[in-house]
């Protein structure tokens, strides 16, 4: 079975600042990775996915991530964030139609 | 774009009562999955199907029933509900059947459920 680890739990940063947030994951065979983005009081949303190609992946509102194989990772970054950024985070795995999820990552931006 | 749809999106019920979410998918999506996100959790996957048919089962109580119907909407059932079935269940569709390429799933805004 599939297994999804996010090891930062809450994340405070300033506005501006660079983020990443960590994604390991753990499964033998070929999987799609996804990152989510939960505003609050909001439902999930798709900020990128990975399905093969090119192991940088770009996302909607800055957003990017990559995938290196070797490392299991799928981290997610973005050079400057905003206020607007504050939202809880999710890692997914993909394998067999079914999504598995990290336990997530709140990002705090403070203004 | 038109996205997935979930009905209702809040329910408050009382321990031991029945409770049905419905949720419609994408247009030409055939594949619905049904999550559930506690308080301070992250999704856990409970139930999926289609065309139709159980495609694939998670962490779903026996007192939980789903099915789809023919015009891919589904209907999550629950009943003897407890306190601990307070939670935000998001519904989620995609297109096509298990296999290569995978599709991406996409999530409607939940039924927020309170059991009092």
């Amino acid at each position: 079975a599939q297994s999804v680890s996010q090891h930062n739990h809450h994340v405070i940063l300033s506005e501006a600042a660079s983020l990443e947030l960590g994604c390991n994951y753990s499964y033998g065979g070929t999987v799609n990775l996804f990152w989510y983005v939960q505003y609050p009081g909001q439902h999930l949303q798709l900020l990128l996915k990975y399905f093969s190609g090119d192991p940088l992946v770009k996302g909607i509102k800055g957003f990017e991530a990559e995938f290196i194989k070797s490392k299991f990772s799928f981290n997610l970054r973005k050079p400057s964030v905003q206020w607007s950024d504050t939202a809880e985070y999710f890692c997914a795995v993909n394998a067999h139609q079914k999504v598995t999820f990290g336990t997530g990552t709140k990002l705090q931006v403070i203004p | 774009a038109a996205g997935v749809i979930q009905s209702p999106r809040h329910l408050i019920k009382e321990k031991r009562e029945t409770a049905t979410l419905k949720c419609y998918p994408i247009p030409r999506h055939d594949t619905v999955y049904w999550y559930q996100q506690g308080p301070g959790q992250d999704p856990q996957f409970l139930i999926s199907f289609y065309e139709k048919m159980q495609s694939d089962k998670g962490s779903i109580p026996d007192r939980f029933s789903a099915q789809q119907f023919s015009d891919y909407h589904s209907e999550l059932n629950m009943s003897s509900l407890e306190l601990g079935d307070s939670a935000l269940y998001f519904c989620a569709s995609s297109l096509g059947p298990a296999g290569e390429p995978q599709e991406t799933q996409y999530f409607g805004p939940g039924t927020r459920l309170l059991v009092l």
